[in-house]
């Protein structure tokens, strides 16, 4: 089974510039969910996808959006890209059941804004 | 606000120690408590727990949950050094609108097993 899998691994911006990272969840799991881990802040919610829908969003400026297409699959943007948003973005993916909500991470995508 | 607290922020212990890591948590509308073990990238999921009192384990980690006094511990016995990873807790809760969830991290404990 494979796991969540996020493309790039690893990528170098300038200031400005915008980004677009993607993430293919876990067969059959409809929730994507997106985090910024870094040295400092550890990991902050950015934002949940479930079925296409945006369920909820974490307190990030509207320089971060994200969406969901019909094969579950997620992106997310950052535009007008500044230094401080130099992180780790990691994605997860769940089945979101009402009982349980067991996140599986994909291995990130490293950004660095020089 | 909701708020993960871990601690200690780091440890370094030799092998076949015995550590225990905290998680506090102040959080609304509480769902569960969830462990994660962080190598390299991809955190990955140790346990979650849901009542109180009741200890999970597998192998030489154990977890139990406090939900009166707001806490959680993870205890790691006989310690390795591929033990050695940072330590996440996190807390899941749920917010307004038609079943959205959340997970809130703490900065994460840092555990260097050494040989």
């Amino acid at each position: 089974k494979a796991g969540v899998t996020q493309t790039p691994r690893y990528l170098i911006k300038t200031r400005g510039q915008q980004v677009t990272l993607s993430c293919s969840p876990i067969s059959g799991h409809r929730s994507v969910s997106w985090y910024q881990q870094t040295p400092g802040q550890g990991l902050q919610f950015l934002f949940e996808y479930f079925s296409e829908t945006q369920r909820n969003k974490g307190n990030f400026p509207g320089r971060f959006s994200g969406r969901q297409f019909s094969n579950s699959r997620s992106e997310m943007n950052v535009s007008t890209l500044e230094l401080g948003d130099s992180a780790l973005y990691l994605c997860a993916s769940s089945y979101r059941t009402a009982g349980a909500n067991v996140l599986t991470f994909g291995a990130g995508s490293r950004l660095t804004v020089l | 606000e909701d708020k993960v607290v871990q601690s200690p922020l780091s440890l370094v212990v030799h092998e076949g120690d015995t550590v225990t890591l905290n998680c506090s948590y102040e959080v609304t509308n509480f769902r569960s408590l969830l462990w994660y073990k962080q190598e390299k990238k991809a955190p990955t999921f140790l346990f979650m727990l849901t009542s109180s009192g009741i200890e999970k384990k597998s192998g030489r980690l154990s977890s139990i949950l406090d939900k009166k006094e707001l806490f959680s511990i993870l205890n790691i016995t006989a310690t390795q050094t591929g033990d050695s990873a940072v330590y996440l807790c996190a807390v899941e809760a749920t917010y307004s609108g038609a079943g959205s969830y959340q997970l809130t991290f703490g900065k994460g404990t840092k555990l260097s097993v050494i040989p």
